[in-house]
């Protein structure tokens, strides 16, 4: 079974403070997710990587970095923690694009306080 | 850009009963992939259905299975038998048809959270 594991499924963080939040998948995927879900707002994609070192921004990368160091390990960076960045962070991967599925992980919920 | 729209935030259901799960989408691409997942309460979101839009037959999996009419852009899905073991929420989801890897991500619709009655 493919997995996909997230550092923490919850973490409270001060406003300022640098935030790591750690993305492991073991199936040798080649793209790696970041997502951010809200309620009413679904999920909306921070940021993508479809290769190692690779990135690219998706529809609301404003406050957010990564870094793609190895195949397996996606990190979601939040360089100064703001209390609008409070949300479930979703990480997900695949092997491919086309109807290749998404495979996510448990989630890790964040309050910046 | 494409959008995905689930105009149903809500829906319920009488258990063994069917329900139906709308979702539209806008694009101007004639190859693309749209997929439903779900996400039960504090749960991983996992696959539910994919299907290709070259396809004419709609995708089934077991109880689960899709009406999709390519001109109207329109992309239900129906449970069948409703069992308690389906609430969560339902997220639709498209994906270009593209080869290079900035094709490959998703655009999801913002969610029906489906409660299932006993």
């Amino acid at each position: 079974d493919v997995k996909v594991t997230q550092s923490s499924r919850y973490l409270v963080k001060r406003t300022g403070e640098k935030v790591f939040l750690e993305c492991v998948q073991d199936m040798d995927h080649e793209n790696m997710f970041w997502y951010r879900q809200d309620p009413g707002l679904g999920l909306r994609l921070i940021y993508f990587s479809y290769d190692v070192k690779m990135k690219e921004k998706g529809d609301i990368p404003e406050g957010y970095s990564v870094s793609r160091e190895k195949k397996e390990r996606f990190s979601l960076i939040l360089e100064s923690a703001s209390t609008n960045q409070t949300s479930m962070y979703l990480c997900a991967s695949s092997l491919t694009g086309g109807s290749d599925e998404q495979y996510f992980g448990p989630g890790t919920r964040l309050t910046v306080t | 850009a494409q959008t995905v729209t689930q105009s149903q935030p809500e829906m319920s259901v009488q258990e063994a009963e069917t329900v139906t799960l709308s979702c539209t989408y806008d694009t101007s691409e004639s190859d693309y992939y749209l997929f439903w997942y779900k996400q039960p309460p504090s749960r991983q979101m996992i696959l539910v259905i994919r299907q290709e839009a070259y396809k004419q037959q709609n995708a089934t999996e077991n109880r689960f299975s899709v009406n999709f009419q390519k001109a109207a852009k329109s992309f239900s899905l129906k449970i069948s038998d409703s069992q308690l073991g389906d609430a969560a929420m339902y997220f639709c989801a498209y994906r270009s048809g593209g080869v290079t890897g900035s094709n490959y991500k998703l655009t999801f619709g913002k969610g029906t959270l489906l409660t299932v009655n006993p």
